[in-house]
């Protein structure tokens, strides 16, 4: 069935470097994706709408210059973590959702990347 | 604007008891998805159940069973029978916008679950 795929699952960066997240769709074609980050014992918020060819669009409060974000393909969205901090540090997980025509849409979720900025 | 409440932050259980993790919800939509994920320690999110808003039967998969209320707006999720591996944390999710694929989830705090041995 349709997965999605993200990578790195762990990754541990120096304070001030950047790091990239790349999220897969294999097997479907995703127009939209979503970015959400949470951070230890919270939920899951949403960071960002990732659309296929043009801009994303960033929910109040998340810093687009510092979350880049970009879909250049149908099947690859990217979040770029620009001049991380500690604070920083958390767990980022993307999602896709299959138009499955009448049926709705189903969605799946990436494995989640840990993200450690020391 | 979409939200979804649970009370519940976290619930402690001796295995074989029966647990009950509620959900309500709020929507303008009358078209919507709604979703249960488990999250275990390592993070990743796992898929349990999703229901629209026009089915409100309640379905039973295993020791796993779901009580969709539209009436009060509720989605609740029973494990019959707890076991040690149920201890995770549990989220309820909605989705609107059903059609176009363009909205993402709106999920619940979560319900952190022990079920001690």
């Amino acid at each position: 069935g349709a997965v999605v795929s993200q990578h790195p699952s762990w990754v541990i960066c120096k304070s001030g470097t950047s790091v990239k997240i790349e999220c897969r769709s294999l097997d479907f074609q995703a127009t939209t994706m979503f970015w959400y980050r949470q951070f230890p014992k919270q939920s899951l918020m949403l960071m960002a709408t990732s659309n296929e060819g043009s801009k994303a669009t960033y929910e109040q409060g998340v810093e687009k210059d510092k979350f880049l974000i970009n879909h250049a393909s149908l099947t690859l969205s990217t979040l770029t973590v620009t001049s991380a901090h500690p604070e920083d540090s958390s767990f980022y997980i993307c999602s896709a959702r299959e138009i499955s025509g009448i049926s709705g849409n189903t969605i799946y979720f990436g494995e989640g990347s840990w993200l450690t900025v020391v | 604007a979409q939200k979804v409440t649970q009370a519940q932050t976290e619930i402690s259980v001796v295995e074989k008891e029966d647990v009950t993790l509620d959900c309500v919800y709020e929507t303008r939509d009358t078209t919507y998805y709604l979703f249960w994920y488990k999250q275990p320690p390592s993070g990743e999110l796992v898929f349990l159940i999703r229901r629209n808003s026009f089915d409100e039967q309640n379905e039973i998969s295993g020791r796993y069973s779901w009580n969709f209320q539209k009436s009060t707006s509720s989605f609740n999720f029973t494990i019959t029978a707890s076991q040690v591996v149920d201890s995770a944390v549990y989220f309820c999710a909605l989705s609107e916008d059903v059609l176009a694929g363009r909205r993402a989830l709106t999920f619940g705090s979560g319900t952190r679950l022990q079920v001690q041995p």
